[in-house]
């Protein structure tokens, strides 16, 4: 299995302030072929499913604000909040889906 | 508009076999790409995915689980079905459907069905 350890474990971040989280994955998720990283986000809100924010790495969900944003290539990634708002506050995931299907172990944001 | 949801026992006793039903509309899976997917998550843990099964009848397991699970399509009544044998406390988690292009990330999800197992 593709292992995805995600850092922090959690962060507390002040209202309009930027929410930076990492994620590493033990091989490369960029698939020569088609030159895409199999990388997707999710925000998972308390007590509701969890919501696809990014996908190939960087592509922004539709629906999605555009504060939330997602780069990295190969095996290191970061989902971005530019501008933490209070309905922001969720565990957020990265997930693989190169080989197998694995997620991070999640990264809990909240406010300062 | 894609939704699913997720049907079956709140409350299971230990070896017993668990069967889910996912209830899903807006795609068919007779269609070319598409797919279902179960995944679970224990409580304050993450997610795992279980099984998968597409439109031409692929299924994919867990390699850990492989053993356990059995996942099938009624495409007539748009259901996939997830059955889980020898059912153990440590399987108490809420269990997603959720749809799944292939190749592609799970993009619409259930909301869940929470399973506790206890005698």
């Amino acid at each position: 299995d593709i292992v995805m350890t995600q850092s922090p474990d959690s962060l507390a971040v002040s209202l309009g302030e930027r929410a930076t989280i990492n994620c590493k994955s033990n091989q490369s998720l960029l698939y020569s072929s088609d030159n895409k990283n199999y990388l997707a986000w999710y925000q998972q809100k308390q007590g509701q499913p969890p919501k696809l924010l990014i996908y190939w790495a960087s592509t922004r969900e539709s629906g999605v604000p555009d504060r939330f944003s997602g780069s990295g290539s190969g095996t290191d990634f970061t989902l971005t909040i530019s501008s933490l708002q209070a309905e922001d506050v969720a565990v957020y995931y990265c997930h693989q889906y190169y080989s197998g299907k694995t997620f991070g172990q999640g990264t809990k944001v909240e406010i300062k | 508009q894609i939704t699913l949801k997720e049907s079956g026992p709140t409350l299971v006793k230990p070896t017993q076999t668990l069967t889910l039903t996912c209830t899903f509309s807006g795609f068919s899976l007779s269609t070319n790409g598409e797919g279902v997917g179960w995944l679970r998550q224990p409580p304050g843990k993450t997610l795992e995915c279980l099984a998968l099964i597409y439109w031409d009848d692929d299924r994919r397991y867990s390699p850990s689980l492989k053993s356990r699970l059995t996942i099938a399509k009624d495409t007539s009544k748009n259901q996939v079905v997830l059955t889980v044998t020898n059912m153990d406390p440590v399987d108490t988690a809420t269990y997603y459907c959720a749809h799944r292009r292939y190749g592609t990330a799970f993009d619409i999800w259930g909301q869940g069905t929470m399973v506790t197992v206890s005698s």
